[in-house]
């Protein structure tokens, strides 16, 4: 069956550091890697995607400058939020598809900043 | 615009009874329409998803509803159990772009 692995599932890190996340692919080609956050009891924001290949969509608010992603292959995509600081927070997470729309979620990325 | 949006923001059910959740879309091109369960401290979870070649679909206790004309798609739980308490959010997708979320339904299913 499909899955993503993602990793790591957690991290602190110091207002001003950075967090670099990974999405691996198992079993299917991830041609399109979306990335999501979901902020404190809030809904999914996407944050970009990624189709390889092509260019990387962000969407407005956000930027390459400070979720520069990766998506060399089709099993494999990273992400990293630059200078987090607190309104960073939440629970990232990445979603591979086939390229059908379908979208097999990682398990998270969560992020808290002191 | 991109915008899905998702009603009831909370529902709470008597164990047994059926459960409605209701989103609306805006971009007439929305081709795929998954729903997500997303248990505390979990990832979402697909249980469902309709295409736009399909008015209606149905597996295991869920049915979606999907009307085009009226952008308007619906998930329904029939016969609740309490382990159907969870978030529960629906989104959309046009030709294979990355889905938009609703803002998600916490459903609690009382025995």
């Amino acid at each position: 069956g499909a899955l993503v692995y993602q990793y790591p599932r957690r991290t602190i890190c110091k207002s001003g550091t950075s967090m670099r996340m990974e999405c691996q692919a198992v079993g299917f080609q991830a041609t399109s890697v979306a990335w999501y956050r979901q902020s404190p009891q809030k809904t999914f924001e996407l944050i970009a995607l990624s189709t390889v290949n092509s260019a990387i969509k962000y969407e407005q608010n956000f930027t390459q400058e400070k979720f520069p992603i990766s998506h060399p292959n089709l099993s494999f995509s990273s992400m990293t939020v630059l200078n987090a600081y607190l309104e960073d927070r939440g629970l990232y997470l990445c979603g591979a598809s086939r390229n059908t729309g379908q979208l097999y979620f990682g398990e998270g990325s969560k992020l808290t900043v002191l | 615009g991109e915008q899905v949006e998702q009603l009831p923001s909370i529902l709470r059910v008597q164990e047994g009874s059926s459960a409605s959740i209701n989103c609306t879309y805006e971009n007439s091109a929305s081709n795929y329409f998954p729903w997500y369960k997303q248990e505390p401290g979990e990832n979402p979870k697909l249980i469902i998803d309709i295409r736009s070649n399909m008015e209606r679909k149905q597996t295991q206790g869920l049915i979606v509803l999907l009307d085009k004309k009226a952008k308007r798609f619906s998930l329904h739980i029939t016969d609740t159990q309490p382990g159907d308490s969870a978030m529960y959010f629906c989104a959309a997708s046009a030709n294979n772009n990355a889905p938009r979320f609703g803002a998600g339904t916490k459903l609690s299913v009382k025995p």
